[in-house]
């Protein structure tokens, strides 16, 4: 079965500490990974995808097969990264399948 | 460019009555998706409807349904509902079927007393 754990309910860090929130999947395919935020009073938003190998506002995750994770990791942790993450996992090429989430890990960032 | 929208933002039910929530998705975006984020079991899918059909149903009974508009609107019905349907719930877009991003709604929030 398809499942998403993300262990840490609360990650609570000081500005400039590093960060990483920790994603482990299970799915027997190909996945697609994602990470998705929610800031205060806003809506779920994109964070980044795995397929993009890309940084988004500092962050990156890197899809590692043989150990079934997606952590988030950035150097340097900022106040405004304070929020709620949540990895989601899709089945790669099939067409409009559903995000699978995790539970969401609450990101706090303290000065 | 405007987001996914949701209405109501709350709604207040009693148990066996029936709930109805409406999202449009963005402009261009065919496929809409229904989510459920319960206190306690995080976000859950619903339903996915991609040019008026249903495409995909998440492990929920029947009670849970809905539909796509010709302007691929959406509303999800929530039938006899129960104490445990409060939550809340979420609808996102995408551009056709595939891989594309999904963009989501504030959400309508459903307390059934």
């Amino acid at each position: 079965a398809q499942r998403v754990t993300q262990p840490e309910k609360l990650l609570s860090v000081f500005k400039g500490a590093p960060v990483e929130l920790k994603c482990n999947y299970s799915y027997s395919g190909s996945p697609e990974l994602f990470w998705y935020v929610q800031y205060s009073r806003q809506r779920l938003q994109l964070l980044l995808r795995h397929i993009s190998r890309e940084s988004i506002k500092g962050f990156t995750a890197d899809l590692n097969k043989g150990e079934t994770s997606f952590h988030l990791k950035k150097p340097f942790a900022q106040e405004e990264d304070s929020a709620m993450y949540y990895c989601a996992l899709s089945a790669a090429n099939q067409a409009g399948t559903a995000l699978i989430f995790g539970k969401g890990t609450t990101l706090s960032v303290s000065s | 460019e405007a987001g996914v929208t949701q209405s109501p933002t709350h709604l207040i039910k009693t148990r066996g009555q029936q709930a109805t929530l409406r999202c449009s998705p963005i402009s261009g975006h065919t496929s809409v998706y229904w989510y459920q984020q319960a206190l306690g079991l995080g976000l859950q899918f619903l339903l996915w409807y991609d040019e008026g059909e249903e495409r995909n149903r998440g492990n929920f009974p029947p009670r849970f349904s809905g539909r796509q508009f010709p302007n691929y609107s959406s509303e999800l019905n929530v039938n006899a509902l129960e104490l445990e349907d409060s939550a809340l719930y979420l609808c996102a877009s995408s551009f056709g079927q595939g891989l594309e991003t999904q963009y989501f709604g504030p959400g309508t929030r459903l307390l059934v007393l």
